[in-house]
């Protein structure tokens, strides 16, 4: 049972646009989400992070929006670079819990 | 580098044999997670650890698995008598805090396990 869904496996930008990856995720228990950025043969590293109990978190060029009624987040990252090329996790998290809940995560390109 | 270690980085086993995969936690961190990723999957969590004990394992296989993170020493993924369907990148995490929701885990490179 998936309860984190990134829908679109890909996604391709250009060079200082914007990109945008969406998650969405079923439960209502969740009040923490994180998103990770992996590149290939390495571990996830962790970018940024937004409790429930805000709806904007802000890092530099990452933000993070969310969406508790529509039970959706996304990540906007502004100038998008090449490095930014990699595949890019949301996970979320319970109070009640421990585990991280990853959905199967957006492959972000970004072309010169 | 004080970050997150995994060993080995990859681990060939034949049907049958016995895997096992370290995990030495971020310096001050005392709380440790196991996650597997399928190929074109997401990361799935299997178990969390605190030292000498075993806090949540339900993600873990209910046969053939199991793991430890002992007072003393890195801890370990112990995978018995593994089957072609056990391949997969099995990522430790660690964190510093208790991991009920608000603390960040930290990632380690991973340990590709393929089975023949």
């Amino acid at each position: 049972d998936q309860q984190v869904k990134q829908n679109s496996p890909s996604l391709s930008v250009q060079e200082g646009r914007i990109s945008i990856l969406n998650c969405d995720y079923t439960n209502s228990m969740f009040d923490y989400f994180l998103w990770y950025k992996k590149y290939p043969a390495e571990g996830p590293t962790f970018l940024i992070s937004i409790s429930s109990i805000k709806d904007k978190n802000e890092d530099g060029r990452f933000t993070v929006f969310l969406n508790k009624s529509a039970k959706h987040l996304s990540l906007h990252i502004v100038p998008s670079q090449p490095g930014d090329s990699a595949v890019y996790f949301c996970a979320a998290s319970s109070n009640s819990g421990y585990a991280l809940n990853f959905g199967k995560g957006t492959s972000l390109l970004v072309t010169p | 580098n004080a970050g997150v270690m995994q060993n080995p980085r990859h681990l060939v086993r034949r049907r049958g044999q016995e895997a096992r995969l370290r995990c030495s936690p971020m310096k001050g961190h005392s709380h440790v997670y196991w996650y597997r990723q399928l190929p074109e999957e997401g990361l799935k969590f299997m178990v969390y650890l605190q030292k000498e004990n075993i806090i949540d394992e339900s993600g873990m296989p209910k046969e053939r698995f199991s793991a430890e993170f002992p007072k003393e020493g890195p801890s370990i993924l112990r995978i018995q008598q593994v089957v072609r369907g056990d391949s997969a990148a099995y990522f430790c995490a660690s964190s510093p805090m208790d991991g009920t929701g608000g603390y960040e885990q930290y990632f380690g490179p991973g340990t590709r396990l393929t089975v023949t």
